[in-house]
């Protein structure tokens, strides 16, 4: 998985609760993503980083925040989790500055179920 | 609308034989075009990349086509093997400012004794 490791790998939490997740990579990549993957859709980009401190939003971000405060770490906080946030959450980097157009490495995911 | 489609949704072959997925994509101004291997529980690993100016490109067993004209590529899959079971996925990005990726939803492959 491209020396990207997400955290948890799982996890259970309550509506209205907020949940952080992790994304720590190795490769002292610029880029860093979040995405979403729900069945019947393709992957959807949460946020992106282009570099420390810098971030921007993407397609479904309503409900999620982002940080990132050192090159290796980008972190995803839903602020007050719904059901509907329920899905697998994928962190994915990229080498060069590229950005979307270099190809992107995924870590194995987070499960994350809103009850 | 910038959209990827993709067929089949699922597909079943045995061992040893052949197969061909589809990809159409309406994503402009368009740069390059991925296809994606997911293996069950895991993220996404890059098979190829595709440019508007490249046919044919091959890495192993998987050879993708692109024909930028009709906005259609496919991977082809040769004497498959177990461990070719996997979603595959289809990635468009477009150029310029607004280079964003698009991604189809997949085709499912179980490959069978």
């Amino acid at each position: 998985d491209a020396g990207i490791t997400q955290s948890p790998r799982h996890k259970v939490t309550e509506t209205g609760t907020p949940v952080t997740l992790r994304c720590h990579q190795t490769e002292n990549h610029r880029y860093m993503y979040w995405y979403r993957q729900d069945p019947g859709h393709g992957l959807r980009l949460i946020h992106y980083s282009y570099g420390v401190k810098d971030t921007d939003k993407g397609e479904v971000s309503d409900g999620y925040s982002v940080s990132r405060s050192k090159t290796e770490d980008f972190l995803l906080t839903l602020e007050s989790a719904t059901s509907s946030q329920t899905s697998v959450y994928f962190c994915a980097i990229s080498e060069g500055t590229g950005g979307f157009a270099d190809t992107q490495y995924f870590g194995p995911g987070t499960r994350l179920t809103v009850l | 609308k910038n959209q990827v489609e993709q067929s089949p949704q699922s597909l079943i072959i045995l061992e040893g034989k052949n197969c061909t997925l589809q990809c159409n994509y309406t994503v402009s101004p368009f740069s390059n075009l991925r296809w994606y291997k997911q293996d069950t529980g895991r993220g996404p690993v890059s098979l190829t990349i595709m440019t508007f100016s490249e046919n044919t490109k091959s890495n192993g067993r998987y050879t993708a086509t692109l024909d930028a004209d009709t906005k259609q590529s496919s991977l082809h899959i040769t004497a498959s093997q177990l461990s070719d079971s996997a979603s595959y996925i289809c990635v468009v990005s477009r150029t310029g400012t607004a280079s964003k990726l698009t991604f189809g939803t997949g085709t499912r492959l179980q490959v069978t004794l």
